[in-house]
């Protein structure tokens, strides 16, 4: 099974709200991503998790701030989005390192009115 | 260095016919070159990979052509089907880009019946 799950399928939030998106893999995986995507375009990286461990942010805003629970789970914190931060907002995981295939979710829309 | 360009933008094919996408790259260090697919409002999903080591990988009408010395590879669809019509991302890795894979802008491919 090469099933990352993700929740919300779709997110509508205000400027002030406080919201969290989750991800959720069985496969055993050690390395979790979040990614952002925005129309036409190429996913971008935002954190990396090994073992549980945040190891890559990718000069996020800290308006996002991402949690790993444990090693099937991934979360993101969303708190004072802004209009922009709308996107689909992908998770993927990989056995462990940057030569394994990632494997992603099928993401969250969210849209920050 | 660390770019990957891919062309075209968008590509419209027959059904039955051959569609052909082109990534190039610069960085020698890269050594994994996955082919995403990714259809409206999914996550990617891994298509077919190569490593700089074999010439050419085939999976069923996909196959991937690989050229080390010109730092070019290729996706060909045989056959293409109006499933086939999706967004395809080359993509690569390689030891200097940690955990990033380096994505191609994307390529549209539509299908005509």
């Amino acid at each position: 099974d090469t099933e990352v799950t993700q929740t919300p399928k779709h997110l509508v939030m205000g400027m002030t709200n406080k919201k969290s998106l989750k991800c959720e893999q069985h496969m055993g995986h050690r390395a979790m991503y979040w990614y952002k995507q925005k129309a036409k375009k190429p996913p971008e990286l935002m954190f990396v998790y090994s073992y549980e461990k945040l190891s890559i942010n990718e000069s996020v805003p800290s308006r996002f701030s991402p949690e790993c629970p444990n090693s099937s789970l991934l979360n993101l914190h969303l708190h004072a989005l802004q209009p922009e931060d709308s996107a689909l907002y992908l998770c993927a995981s990989s056995q462990v390192t940057y030569q394994d295939t990632q494997y992603f979710g099928p993401g969250t829309r969210l849209t920050v009115l | 260095q660390q770019q990957v360009k891919q062309s075209p933008q968008s590509l419209i094919v027959q059904k039955g016919g051959i569609s052909i996408i082109n990534c190039a790259y610069e960085n020698t260090a890269f050594d994994y070159f996955p082919w995403y697919q990714q259809f409206p409002g999914k996550g990617p999903a891994l298509l077919i990979a190569i490593r700089p080591d074999v010439s050419e990988k085939k999976e069923g009408r996909f196959t991937i052509s690989f050229n080390k010395s010109a730092k070019q590879f290729s996706l060909h669809i045989m056959d293409s089907q109006p499933g086939d019509s999706a967004t395809y991302f080359c993509a690569a890795y390689g030891r200097d880009s940690n955990y990033q894979l380096i994505w191609g802008a994307g390529t549209k491919l539509i299908i005509k019946p």
